[in-house]
């Protein structure tokens, strides 16, 4: 089984639905992270917890929201859904330490398109 | 904040040659920097790091050199295989706050032919 398993894989949801994403983790780490892949643009971070009770926005949050509902579980939801959020996103997670260069483990991912 | 740039966004090399991707940096505070391969329909992997106080580190097929005055590093895959082509990404370890996240480059196609 994956470390770090992403539900569900491959989405088509309508403009305006609220859609929502989940991940959890058997690693026992306690940072997660949301990344969007979108082609020529690379990965970029959505939103970032360093544990239950801390979550923080990274590069592009407008339009999405996230629950950190476990140490083990951390969800990405669209409130409403737009087609410019057609895209592939990642769940990953690393361990903590005050340095930071830490190994990220990535899911193996969510389509999600937006029609 | 760290910005990342890297190339060539695609690279096309024979089976057995070497294959070079290039990033430039620009916060240089930044300490870390990892590559991360990804296979198709996978998420990336890391695949090798240096951190800012070496200036080569290498594994086996595969080394990165840094360049801290230049702000820029590289990645080297010696006597490449099929097995190479994927998507790779350059990264730095941007320090915005009190505890850093990485910057991603935008990624280099490599296809490695037969």
């Amino acid at each position: 089984d994956a470390d770090v398993t992403q539900t569900p894989r491959n989405r088509i949801t309508k403009t305006g639905k609220r859609i929502m994403l989940e991940c959890s983790q058997t690693k026992g780490h306690d940072r997660m992270y949301w990344y969007r892949q979108d082609p020529g643009l690379g990965l970029r971070l959505i939103y970032y917890s360093f544990d239950v009770k801390d979550i923080n926005k990274g590069e592009i949050s407008d339009g999405y929201s996230v629950s950190r509902q476990a140490q083990a579980k951390f969800s990405l939801s669209l409130e409403s859904a737009i087609p410019n959020q057609t895209a592939l996103y990642f769940c990953a997670t690393s361990e903590s330490t005050g340095t930071g260069g830490n190994t990220i483990y990535f899911g193996e991912g969510s389509w999600l398109t937006v029609v | 904040g760290e910005n990342v740039e890297q190339h060539p966004s695609t690279l096309s090399v024979q089976e057995g040659d070497s294959a070079v991707i290039k990033c430039t940096y620009s916060d240089s505070a930044s300490n870390y920097f990892p590559w991360y391969k990804q296979e198709l329909g996978k998420g990336p992997q890391l695949i090798i790091d240096i951190r800012s106080n070496v200036g080569e580190k290498k594994d086996q097929r595969i080394a990165v050199t840094l360049n801290k005055t230049a702000k820029h590093f590289s990645l080297h895959i010696t006597e490449t295989q099929p097995e190479d082509s994927a998507v790779y990404f350059c990264a730095g370890l941007n320090y915005g706050g009190s505890q850093g996240n990485l910057i991603f480059g935008k990624g280099t196609k490599l296809s490695v032919k037969p």
